[in-house]
């Protein structure tokens, strides 16, 4: 079965400091990995996706990257809009049409002004 | 372009009822897929739709069941709520004709509340 593990459960940084977040996933074969990020109350909002060890994408301060057995969702200079929970996901090879998305529990982030 | 809308976005009901919750995706997106969060186990699968079959199915009892009409809209309805069914309720729609293709999209959800 497909598992996620996101460390740390709760991260608190102060506004500039610079940190990762990580997703560590057991899955047979890898066919995408996600990153989303989801504020209180709302849906989760795509952010990036992985599909090969050695992929890494951009967006304004965040940086993910990939490798065979985790990914790393890295946040340069953070603000105080960058909090929010990050969720990272996985999504297996074709399997007779199981190709469903296993989520693990996400990263509570919150930047302090 | 649109994003995925879900309605209600809000719900009350008491131990016993059903419920049905609607999904719109977005325009041209064919597959949707149907999320479970709650604090204690997160986001949980429920079920994915494309052309209106059935996928792919989650760990859910039978009280759980959907449906996907020709435009490509969702419907996914739960019989004699239990308290434990209090979650918000996500959607997402993916175009999913290839890979490269398969980034779901979500919606704001449905906060459903049993009683």
């Amino acid at each position: 079965e497909d598992q996620v593990t996101q460390s740390p459960e709760a991260l608190r940084l102060q506004e500039g400091e610079s940190s990762s977040l990580n997703c560590s996933y057991t899955v047979s074969g890898l066919r995408g990995l996600f990153w989303y990020r989801q504020d209180p109350g709302k849906g989760p909002e795509f952010l990036f996706t992985l599909y090969s060890a050695g992929e890494e994408k951009e967006k304004e301060r965040l940086k993910a990257t990939l490798t065979k057995k985790e990914s790393f969702l890295h946040i340069t200079a953070p603000k105080p809009e960058d909090s929010a929970t990050y969720l990272c996901a996985v999504q297996p090879q074709p399997n007779f049409g199981n190709e469903k998305l296993t989520f693990g529990t996400g990263t509570r982030l919150t930047i302090i002004p | 372009k649109a994003g995925v809308t879900q309605t209600p976005r809000y719900l009350i009901k008491t131990r016993g009822q059903q419920v049905t919750l609607s999904c719109s995706p977005i325009s041209g997106h064919r597959s949707v897929s149907w999320y479970q969060q709650t604090p204690g186990q997160g986001l949980q699968f429920l079920f994915e739709y494309f052309s209106e079959t059935q996928r792919n199915k989650g760990n859910f009892p039978g009280r759980f069941s959907g449906r996907q009409f020709s435009n490509s809209r969702s419907e996914m309805n739960v019989s004699t709520l239990e308290l434990g069914d209090s979650a918000l309720y996500l959607c997402a729609s993916s175009f999913r004709s290839s890979p490269g293709t398969d980034t779901q999209y979500f919606g704001p959800g449905t906060r459903l509340t049993v009683l």
